[in-house]
């Protein structure tokens, strides 16, 4: 059980390009979304918490315009990197929590996507 | 602020080795949960352990077992007999009460890689 989907899992594109990137809980409702960020052989750090039907909330110096946060339904979050450049290349990993908003459950990681901006 | 510190950044062993993970970690709140999760070279994160503040127990399953000592704020991991498969870069994360507001939100320790050759 707690299982999450992301998609995709590779994005190659060319800079000034969009990019969303899906996250959906498989077999549970998640009130409550992550969305994280890796750079190569570093920690994951929070780009922002992600609650069903309200806004994102971000984490300190992360861009809300650039980073566009959506989670429209109990089970799909979106991320959309908008008007992607090269520094924007990194390892992006959503992350999904069963029980409401204020629940401690582990939280559950999706498989990640590798976005390339060329 | 809540800190996680995996002092270790590399460990190699050789199969069937025992090998323990260092995680020390510090927040200013009496609950609080930790966390130990697996990143093999996929890249997903594997959900292994949850510990609250108030259960000190020890825990074991299969070659895992993990060690809590509040009295040194660590929380370790140790692989018994490791295998190759157990290759893998390894974070130790932390979150605490809601009480501030925080959500739950996890902080990660920067991770140790393990490389277990045959």
């Amino acid at each position: 059980g707690a299982v999450v989907s992301q998609h995709p899992s590779w994005v190659i594109c060319k800079s000034g390009t969009s990019v969303k990137i899906e996250c959906r809980s498989l077999d549970f409702q998640a009130t409550t979304m992550f969305w994280y960020r890796q750079f190569p052989k570093q920690s994951l750090m929070l780009m922002a918490t992600s609650n069903e039907g309200s806004k994102a909330t971000y984490e300190q110096g992360v861009e809300k315009d650039k980073f566009l946060i959506n989670h429209a339904s109990l089970t799909l979050s979106t991320l959309t990197v908008t008007s992607a450049h090269p520094e924007d290349s990194s390892f992006y990993i959503c992350s999904a929590r069963t029980g409401g908003i204020y629940s401690n459950q582990p939280q559950h990681f999706g498989d990640g996507t590798r976005l390339s901006i060329l | 602020a809540q800190k996680v510190t995996q002092a270790q950044t590399e460990i190699s062993v050789v199969e069937k080795e025992d090998v323990t993970l260092d995680c020390v970690y510090e927040t200013r709140d009496t609950t609080y949960y930790l966390f130990w999760y697996k990143q093999p070279p996929s890249g997903e994160l594997v959900f292994l352990i949850r510990r609250n503040s108030f259960d000190e127990q020890n825990e074991i399953s299969g070659r895992y077992s993990w060690n809590f000592q509040k009295s040194t704020s660590s929380f370790n991991f140790t692989i018994t007999a490791s295998q190759v498969v157990d290759s893998a870069v390894y974070f130790c994360a932390l979150s605490e009460d809601n009480s501030g507001g925080s959500n739950y939100k996890l902080t990660f320790g920067k991770g140790t890689l393990l490389t277990v050759n045959p």
